[in-house]
């Protein structure tokens, strides 16, 4: 069974609109942590935010928020003002157990 | 601080042949991951190394796929044979101490094509 179902599978913006990238995962552990990881056209994924189970406050970095919900199993990410730079697959995954399952990604595209 | 390092980069070989990857993790980094994405999903683990030992290769075809970490550090995974359906990226990552927990440094990743 799916543990982290990210529902896009692409989005393309214009630059500056805002995106936001939809997380939902499953697990009956109670301690686990969720994270987002960037893959650039490079190949290397670059880790973006880590969250345990028992924090459940917003995070704001930069253009960079994300918004967990424990009541919908949601972990969602949103970049604010997009850029080209911003283009790339965005992994977001569940680690339970000490290890990490990924979804399948979602591929954003930002126009100039 | 050097990062993950891999070799080679892109590989293409027949099927049926055997191929071999390497991995030169993070200085001190106990833990080391290989994993497989297949084109369009997300990385899927292969096997987990702390030092010298596996930790978890619940997910590694035996009969085709092997991996060691002899001395602690550096690894490599060999696919003997090759098929088709392994035409992938082989990323390896490492993590400080021994928790998943913890943010995995990954590297650029082995790119096989298996004709």
């Amino acid at each position: 069974a799916q543990k982290v179902t990210q529902a896009q599978t692409e989005i393309s913006v214009v630059e500056k609109e805002d995106v936001t990238l939809d997380c939902v995962y499953e697990t009956r552990d109670t301690t686990y942590y969720l994270f987002w990881y960037k893959q650039p056209p490079s190949g290397e994924l670059v880790f973006l935010i880590r969250r345990n189970s028992f924090d459940e406050q917003n995070e704001i970095s930069g253009r960079y928020s994300w918004n967990f919900q424990k009541s919908t199993s949601s972990f969602n990410f949103t970049i604010t003002a997009s850029q080209v730079v911003d283009s790339a697959v965005y992994f977001c995954a569940l680690a339970e157990d000490y290890k990490l399952s990924f979804g399948a990604g979602t591929t954003v595209t930002v126009r100039a | 601080e050097a990062g993950v390092a891999q070799s080679p980069r892109y590989k293409i070989i027949e099927k049926r042949q055997s191929v071999a990857f390497w991995c030169n993790p993070i200085s001190g980094h106990a833990t080391l991951y290989w994993y497989q994405q297949i084109l369009g999903q997300g990385p899927k683990l292969l096997i987990q190394f702390q030092n010298n030992g596996v930790v978890d290769d619940s997910q590694l075809p035996k009969d085709r796929f092997s991996a060691e970490r002899l001395k602690g550090v550096d690894s490599t995974l060999k696919i003997q044979p090759a098929k088709l359906e392994d035409s992938a990226v082989y990323l390896c990552a490492s993590i400080l101490g021994s928790g998943g927990y913890n943010e995995q440094f990954f590297g650029p990743g082995t790119r096989l094509t298996v004709l």
